[in-house]
Protein backbone atom coordinates (compact mmCIF):
# COMPACT_ATOMS: atom_id res chain seq x y z
CA UNK A 1 0.00 0.00 0.00
CA UNK A 2 1.58 3.38 -1.13
CA UNK A 3 1.87 6.34 1.56
CA UNK A 4 2.12 9.63 2.56
CA UNK A 5 2.69 10.53 5.96
CA UNK A 6 2.32 14.04 7.88
CA UNK A 7 1.81 14.99 11.03
CA UNK A 8 -1.45 16.21 11.63
CA UNK A 9 -0.84 19.03 13.75
CA UNK A 10 -1.45 21.28 14.67
CA UNK A 11 1.76 23.38 14.18
CA UNK A 12 1.36 26.36 15.85
CA UNK A 13 4.19 28.97 14.90
CA UNK A 14 3.90 32.69 16.16
CA UNK A 15 4.05 35.57 13.21
CA UNK A 16 7.37 36.39 11.45
CA UNK A 17 8.91 32.67 12.42
CA UNK A 18 9.44 29.78 10.22
CA UNK A 19 7.07 27.01 9.61
CA UNK A 20 8.58 23.81 8.65
CA UNK A 21 6.19 21.13 7.55
CA UNK A 22 7.31 17.82 6.78
CA UNK A 23 6.27 14.95 4.78
CA UNK A 24 7.49 10.61 4.16
CA UNK A 25 6.23 8.31 1.22
CA UNK A 26 6.63 4.88 1.09
CA UNK A 27 7.03 4.37 -2.57
CA UNK A 28 10.53 5.09 -3.25
CA UNK A 29 9.76 4.59 -6.91
CA UNK A 30 7.83 8.45 -6.69
CA UNK A 31 9.09 11.05 -9.11
CA UNK A 32 7.70 14.29 -8.11
CA UNK A 33 5.75 15.53 -5.50
CA UNK A 34 3.50 18.91 -4.20
CA UNK A 35 2.57 20.72 -1.46
CA UNK A 36 -0.86 22.02 -1.59
CA UNK A 37 -2.52 24.73 0.67
CA UNK A 38 -6.22 23.95 1.62
CA UNK A 39 -8.06 26.59 3.56
CA UNK A 40 -11.02 25.50 5.83
CA UNK A 41 -13.91 24.86 3.73
CA UNK A 42 -12.43 25.33 0.34
CA UNK A 43 -10.58 23.13 -2.63
CA UNK A 44 -6.92 22.45 -2.41
CA UNK A 45 -4.57 25.06 -4.36
CA UNK A 46 -1.17 23.96 -5.55
CA UNK A 47 1.48 25.84 -3.89
CA UNK A 48 4.88 24.23 -5.22
CA UNK A 49 5.82 21.05 -6.88
CA UNK A 50 9.60 19.46 -6.81
CA UNK A 51 11.01 16.78 -8.83
CA UNK A 52 14.68 16.57 -8.14
CA UNK A 53 16.64 15.95 -4.79
CA UNK A 54 17.38 19.55 -2.96
CA UNK A 55 15.82 22.31 -2.47
CA UNK A 56 13.07 24.91 -4.36
CA UNK A 57 12.35 28.64 -3.70
CA UNK A 58 9.44 30.42 -4.66
CA UNK A 59 8.84 33.61 -2.75
CA UNK A 60 8.42 32.48 0.77
CA UNK A 61 7.80 29.08 0.50
CA UNK A 62 11.05 26.15 -0.20
CA UNK A 63 10.25 22.75 -0.72
CA UNK A 64 12.69 20.29 -0.27
CA UNK A 65 13.13 16.68 -1.03
CA UNK A 66 15.88 14.37 -0.07
CA UNK A 67 14.84 10.59 -2.18
CA UNK A 68 17.44 8.73 -0.48
CA UNK A 69 15.36 9.76 2.66
CA UNK A 70 11.47 8.91 1.19
CA UNK A 71 11.30 12.61 2.68
CA UNK A 72 9.25 15.72 1.55
CA UNK A 73 9.81 19.25 3.50
CA UNK A 74 7.98 22.32 3.00
CA UNK A 75 9.29 25.95 4.79
CA UNK A 76 7.41 28.91 5.10
CA UNK A 77 9.39 31.73 6.14
CA UNK A 78 7.88 34.88 8.15
CA UNK A 79 5.11 33.20 8.11
CA UNK A 80 1.27 35.89 8.64
CA UNK A 81 -1.86 34.41 9.84
CA UNK A 82 -2.69 34.16 6.33
CA UNK A 83 -0.22 30.96 5.70
CA UNK A 84 -3.36 29.50 8.75
CA UNK A 85 -4.53 26.17 6.71
CA UNK A 86 -4.02 22.43 6.26
CA UNK A 87 -0.75 21.33 3.79
CA UNK A 88 -0.89 18.33 1.88
CA UNK A 89 1.96 16.16 0.85
CA UNK A 90 1.28 14.30 -2.16
CA UNK A 91 3.07 11.71 -4.20
CA UNK A 92 3.04 10.79 -7.82
CA UNK A 93 4.12 7.25 -7.96
CA UNK A 94 4.29 6.62 -11.47
CA UNK A 95 3.83 3.16 -11.53
CA UNK A 96 0.35 3.44 -10.74
CA UNK A 97 0.07 5.64 -14.02
CA UNK A 98 -2.59 8.73 -15.10
CA UNK A 99 -0.85 10.76 -12.49
CA UNK A 100 -2.90 9.25 -9.58
CA UNK A 101 -1.64 10.93 -6.84
CA UNK A 102 -1.22 9.85 -3.26
CA UNK A 103 -2.56 12.21 -0.82
CA UNK A 104 -0.97 12.22 3.11
CA UNK A 105 -3.63 13.26 5.33
CA UNK A 106 -2.36 17.06 5.67
CA UNK A 107 -0.83 19.18 8.30
CA UNK A 108 -3.01 21.86 9.99
CA UNK A 109 -0.67 25.16 10.47
CA UNK A 110 -1.91 27.96 12.94
CA UNK A 111 -0.01 31.34 12.96
CA UNK A 112 -0.56 33.44 15.80
CA UNK A 113 -0.01 36.98 15.82
CA UNK B 1 -4.71 29.27 -15.59
CA UNK B 2 -6.25 25.83 -15.56
CA UNK B 3 -9.77 26.35 -14.58
CA UNK B 4 -12.15 23.26 -13.50
CA UNK B 5 -15.76 24.28 -12.98
CA UNK B 6 -18.05 22.37 -10.23
CA UNK B 7 -21.67 23.15 -11.01
CA UNK B 8 -22.63 23.78 -7.68
CA UNK B 9 -20.98 24.92 -4.26
CA UNK B 10 -23.72 23.36 -1.94
CA UNK B 11 -26.09 20.81 -2.71
CA UNK B 12 -28.85 19.47 -0.19
CA UNK B 13 -30.69 16.16 -1.69
CA UNK B 14 -32.85 13.77 -0.09
CA UNK B 15 -32.24 10.06 0.68
CA UNK B 16 -33.08 7.52 -1.90
CA UNK B 17 -32.86 10.47 -4.96
CA UNK B 18 -30.26 9.93 -7.71
CA UNK B 19 -27.44 12.63 -7.64
CA UNK B 20 -25.58 14.07 -10.51
CA UNK B 21 -22.21 16.13 -9.80
CA UNK B 22 -20.84 17.62 -12.75
CA UNK B 23 -17.28 19.21 -13.38
CA UNK B 24 -15.89 20.87 -16.41
CA UNK B 25 -12.32 21.96 -17.12
CA UNK B 26 -10.87 24.04 -19.82
CA UNK B 27 -7.72 22.98 -20.34
CA UNK B 28 -7.58 20.39 -22.41
CA UNK B 29 -6.87 17.42 -19.78
CA UNK B 30 -7.02 14.19 -20.40
CA UNK B 31 -7.32 12.51 -16.62
CA UNK B 32 -9.89 13.92 -14.07
CA UNK B 33 -10.71 12.88 -11.07
CA UNK B 34 -13.28 12.53 -8.27
CA UNK B 35 -12.62 12.73 -4.39
CA UNK B 36 -14.48 12.73 -1.36
CA UNK B 37 -13.02 14.24 1.75
CA UNK B 38 -14.27 13.84 5.25
CA UNK B 39 -13.16 14.86 8.55
CA UNK B 40 -10.22 13.09 9.75
CA UNK B 41 -10.28 10.81 6.77
CA UNK B 42 -8.13 12.91 3.86
CA UNK B 43 -8.81 12.80 0.27
CA UNK B 44 -10.31 9.43 -0.57
CA UNK B 45 -10.16 8.93 -4.41
CA UNK B 46 -13.70 7.83 -6.01
CA UNK B 47 -13.06 7.37 -9.46
CA UNK B 48 -10.72 8.32 -11.85
CA UNK B 49 -10.92 8.83 -15.89
CA UNK B 50 -7.82 8.66 -18.49
CA UNK B 51 -9.47 9.33 -21.65
CA UNK B 52 -13.24 9.89 -23.19
CA UNK B 53 -15.36 6.71 -21.89
CA UNK B 54 -12.89 5.45 -20.46
CA UNK B 55 -13.12 5.32 -16.20
CA UNK B 56 -11.10 3.45 -13.44
CA UNK B 57 -12.43 2.58 -9.87
CA UNK B 58 -10.59 4.04 -7.26
CA UNK B 59 -10.67 3.47 -3.45
CA UNK B 60 -13.90 3.73 -2.96
CA UNK B 61 -16.36 3.59 -5.82
CA UNK B 62 -19.07 1.70 -4.02
CA UNK B 63 -22.31 3.52 -4.36
CA UNK B 64 -21.20 5.82 -7.39
CA UNK B 65 -20.52 5.80 -10.94
CA UNK B 66 -19.39 7.85 -13.73
CA UNK B 67 -19.83 9.45 -16.82
CA UNK B 68 -17.30 11.03 -19.40
CA UNK B 69 -18.67 11.59 -22.84
CA UNK B 70 -16.95 14.11 -23.73
CA UNK B 71 -12.78 15.16 -23.02
CA UNK B 72 -13.79 18.09 -20.74
CA UNK B 73 -16.84 16.99 -18.51
CA UNK B 74 -16.79 14.23 -16.01
CA UNK B 75 -19.84 13.32 -14.10
CA UNK B 76 -20.33 11.98 -10.46
CA UNK B 77 -23.63 10.21 -10.05
CA UNK B 78 -24.92 8.89 -7.11
CA UNK B 79 -27.34 6.09 -7.49
CA UNK B 80 -29.30 6.11 -4.78
CA UNK B 81 -28.01 8.93 -2.37
CA UNK B 82 -27.73 7.31 1.11
CA UNK B 83 -26.89 9.64 4.56
CA UNK B 84 -23.17 8.69 4.89
CA UNK B 85 -22.67 9.62 0.95
CA UNK B 86 -22.85 13.25 2.69
CA UNK B 87 -19.43 15.09 2.21
CA UNK B 88 -17.25 17.62 0.07
CA UNK B 89 -16.70 16.61 -3.27
CA UNK B 90 -13.76 17.40 -5.37
CA UNK B 91 -12.97 17.06 -9.31
CA UNK B 92 -9.34 17.67 -10.21
CA UNK B 93 -7.99 17.58 -13.28
CA UNK B 94 -4.40 17.12 -14.95
CA UNK B 95 -2.65 16.26 -17.86
CA UNK B 96 -1.31 12.53 -19.03
CA UNK B 97 2.27 13.14 -19.22
CA UNK B 98 4.64 12.73 -16.07
CA UNK B 99 5.00 14.89 -13.47
CA UNK B 100 1.73 16.74 -13.60
CA UNK B 101 -0.13 18.08 -10.61
CA UNK B 102 -3.70 17.84 -10.17
CA UNK B 103 -5.78 20.78 -10.26
CA UNK B 104 -8.72 21.14 -7.93
CA UNK B 105 -12.59 22.42 -8.70
CA UNK B 106 -14.00 24.83 -5.70
CA UNK B 107 -15.88 21.66 -4.61
CA UNK B 108 -19.43 20.75 -3.75
CA UNK B 109 -20.98 20.09 -0.13
CA UNK B 110 -23.13 17.80 -0.39
CA UNK B 111 -26.17 17.20 2.20
CA UNK B 112 -28.18 14.12 2.05
CA UNK B 113 -31.26 14.51 3.96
Amino acid sequence: QKEVEQNSGPLSVPEGAIASLNCTYSDRGSQSFFWYRQYSGKSPELIMSIYSNGDKEDGRFTAQLNKASQYVSLLIRDSQPSDSATYLCAADPISGGYNKLIFGAGTRLAVHP
Amino acid sequence: DVKVTQSSRYLVKRTGEKVFLECVQDMDHENMFWYRQDPGLGLRLIYFSYDVKMKEKGDIPEGYSVSREKKERFSLILESASTNQTSMYLCASSLSTGNQPQHFGDGTRLSIL
